[in-house]
């Protein structure tokens, strides 16, 4: 299964400022996803990366709040601009898998705490 | 659409005893089922999954789930915990190969010595 490096792991920022989270996979995927995860609380899609094309944002989520790049089929970026203290959650990216290896690799989360 | 109630935000085991973490899913297609392990301050993992074939899988650690398509289940087992057990694990559903996954709440699982 691929296996993605994701930075930064932590980070403590300002309200009204923006932290861009990188994440790099092995390997080449088509498909890449950025999750939330509010504290105590379970994974919210935010949305899917598809290299060359712009990015599908889930029901909530919008491209000014939480802008993706998807520059190739190793990379994205999940910028979360504008912050305030209620985008304090950790933020994953993921990948899928394809048979018959099929299932989910996770980085290890960026935990954005916003003051 | 689908959904994924996992019964139990918190469940507390003995060490040795038997684990058993619920899950109930709704799909209205036949769906790719995932359990996922989340270690304090860390990532998610990959417990186990079902996508199609023998409806009992195994995974990491000795764990292993059991699809059962009349009950709309897929509840994760352990014969015997381990203090190392101790995590969150969360139940996912995907509609079988759209890749977009809806996860359960999560269960605690707190293994006492």
């Amino acid at each position: 299964s691929a296996v993605i490096s994701q930075k930064p792991s932590r980070d403590i920022c300002q309200r009204g400022t923006s932290l861009t989270i990188q994440c790099q996979v092995d390997s080449q995927v088509t498909m890449m996803f950025w999750y939330r995860q509010q504290p105590g609380q379970s994974l919210t899609l935010i949305a899917t990366a598809n290299q060359g094309s712009e990015a599908t944002y889930e029901s909530g989520f919008v491209i000014d709040k939480f802008p993706i790049s998807r520059p190739n089929l190793t990379f994205s970026t999940l910028t979360v601009s504008n912050m305030s203290p209620e985008d304090s959650s950790i933020y994953l990216c993921s990948v899928g898998g394809t048979a018959p290896d099929y299932g989910y690799t996770f980085g290890s989360g960026t935990r954005l705490t916003v003051v | 659409a689908q959904s994924v109630t996992q019964l139990g935000s918190h469940v507390s085991v003995s060490e040795g005893a038997l684990v058993l973490l619920r899950c109930n899913y709704s799909s209205s297609v036949p769906p790719y089922l995932f359990w996922y392990v989340q270690y304090p301050n860390q990532g998610l993992q990959l417990l186990l999954k079902y996508t199609t074939g023998a409806t009992l899988v195994k995974g990491i650690n000795g764990f292993e789930a059991e699809f059962k398509k009349s009950e709309t289940s897929f509840h994760l087992t352990k014969p015997s915990a381990h203090m190392s057990d101790a995590a969150e694990y969360f139940c996912a559903v995907e509609r079988g190969g759209y890749q977009k996954v809806t996860f359960g709440t999560g269960t605690k699982l707190q293994v006492i010595p």
